[in-house]
């Protein structure tokens, strides 16, 4: 069957570490992989989209990798900071049934 | 810009009334817009996807004469939740595609609307 799961539904972490959120698929062959950040009671903002034949995608003190070999995408915040507390999602392009298809999350807490 | 609203942003009726939620873009005409449910602790869950003009295709699942959609503009999808029961209580987030774009990926969403229904 076809999955997306992200593998912890929470973490926490002290500020200044980096945090490394985990998306993995099954039965899937997405073109692309996104992440979004979803602010309790709001919702998704995208932050980050990576290709297929991309390896790793960076924007400030984000970094994603996508790797289709593991069918897996790391996400990481680099010198957390308590804002960055929010749940983080993951979602691919299901291009068989034309719609996105998101991960239940992760609720990442920094803790300063 | 690539703004979407919603509203209301939460709404609380009786069993058995029916709830209208306006999913709006700002500043871009949208030709396909989507809803999705998310229940606490849990991911978002596509409903239905509405093209202007057009009917709605709902997922599997989906009681289409329960939710009703109508997408009657470029930025306008309206989802009426009809003879809502207390297990339709729920987050409702729209979002939307902008009609310049055949990207699935481009997809601006909605604050959400928090239905909770007594």
């Amino acid at each position: 069957s076809q999955k997306i799961e992200q593998n912890s539904e929470a973490l926490n972490i002290q500020e200044g570490k980096t945090a490394t959120l985990t998306c993995n698929y099954t039965n899937y062959s997405p073109a692309y992989l996104q992440w979004y950040r979803q602010d309790p009671g709001r919702g998704p903002v995208f932050l980050l989209l990576i290709r297929e034949n991309e390896k790793e995608k960076r924007k400030e003190r984000l970094k994603v990798t996508f790797d289709t070999t593991l069918k897996q995408s790391l996400f990481h915040i680099t010198a957390s900071q308590p804002a960055d507390s929010a749940t983080y999602l993951c979602a691919l392009e299901d291009s068989s049934a034309s719609k996105i298809i998101f991960g239940s999350g992760t609720r990442l807490s920094i803790r300063p | 810009g690539a703004v979407v609203s919603q509203h209301p942003s939460w709404v609380i009726c009786k069993s058995g009334t029916s709830v209208k939620i306006e999913c709006r873009s700002l500043d871009f005409q949208a030709t396909t817009m989507f809803w999705y449910r998310q229940f606490p602790k849990q991911s978002l869950m596509l409903m239905a996807t509405s093209n202007e003009g057009s009917k709605a295709t709902y997922e599997q699942g989906v009681e289409k004469d329960k939710f009703l959609i109508n997408h009657a503009s470029l930025t306008l999808s309206t989802l009426t939740v009809t003879s809502a029961h207390p297990e339709d209580s729920s987050f409702y987030i729209c979002s939307a595609r902008p009609g310049t774009s055949g990207r699935l990926s481009e997809q601006f969403f909605g604050p959400g609307t928090r239905l909770t229904v007594l």
